[in-house]
């Protein structure tokens, strides 16, 4: 079993459409959590990190369950330029962070 | 303020040959990371060091890849000898345990073993 799960997509929305983005993880050592974006033929950058009382940046929001190990990602009024891939990732405490990411989720928002 | 920085950009190598990718982690980060991405396996993670000492290295494939961290500011990933199927994006991050503990990437080495 992969260390962290998520729905590979992908997802084709149109413009203004809300959409949520699921992953779960396997190590209950997990202390910190993530969502990066990673656009084709560039570099993982992060979107924003995930707290367990829910953060909200935006028309982006993030919620942790840490009983059920489980992430999400809303984002409201999407925008053309929120096509991008969409990485959920886990700091694992080994000492220092051991830094896993999930697979992504494609996202495609069309006009 | 720099960056993560990794040369080269693009590397093409015929196999059999070493290879040997370079990183320069942000200042003052004490984590690193070598990650592996392709487009059937995602990104992977490889190896990581924490404070220039290799904490996991279960990700490495085989005995072929190699990585060093002789310093805080210089890692290494080395492939000898290369194989088309080692052909990928390989990307390097760094991290501070102290404070913000989220990844900041490098742009990457696109390795293309014929």
């Amino acid at each position: 079993r992969k260390e962290v799960e998520q729905d590979p997509g992908p997802f084709n929305v149109p413009e203004g459409a809300t959409v949520a983005f699921n992953c779960t993880y396997s190590n209950s050592a997990s202390q910190s959590f993530f969502w990066y974006r990673q656009d084709c033929r560039k570099e993982p950058k992060l979107l924003m990190s995930v707290y367990s009382s829910g953060n909200e940046d935006g028309r982006f929001t993030a919620q942790l369950n840490r009983a059920s190990q489980y992430i999400s990602l809303l984002i409201r009024d999407s925008k053309l330029s929120d096509s991008a891939t969409y990485l959920c990732v886990v700091n694992i405490d080994t000492g220092g962070f051991k830094t896993i990411f999930g697979a992504g989720t494609r996202l495609f928002v069309k006009a | 303020d720099a960056g993560v920085i990794q040369s080269p950009r693009h590397e093409v190598t015929e196999m059999g040959q070493e290879v040997t990718l370079r990183c320069k982690p942000i200042s003052g980060h004490n984590s690193l990371f070598w990650y592996r991405q392709t487009m059937m396996r995602g990104l992977e993670l490889l190896i990581y060091f924490n404070n220039n000492v290799p904490i996991d290295d279960s990700g490495m494939p085989e005995d072929r890849f190699s990585a060093k961290m002789p310093n805080a500011s210089f890692s290494t990933l080395k492939i000898q000898p290369s194989e088309p199927r080692d052909s990928a994006v390989y990307f390097c991050a760094s991290s501070s345990s102290q404070g913000p503990t989220e990844a900041f990437f490098g742009q990457g080495t696109r390795l293309t073993v014929v």
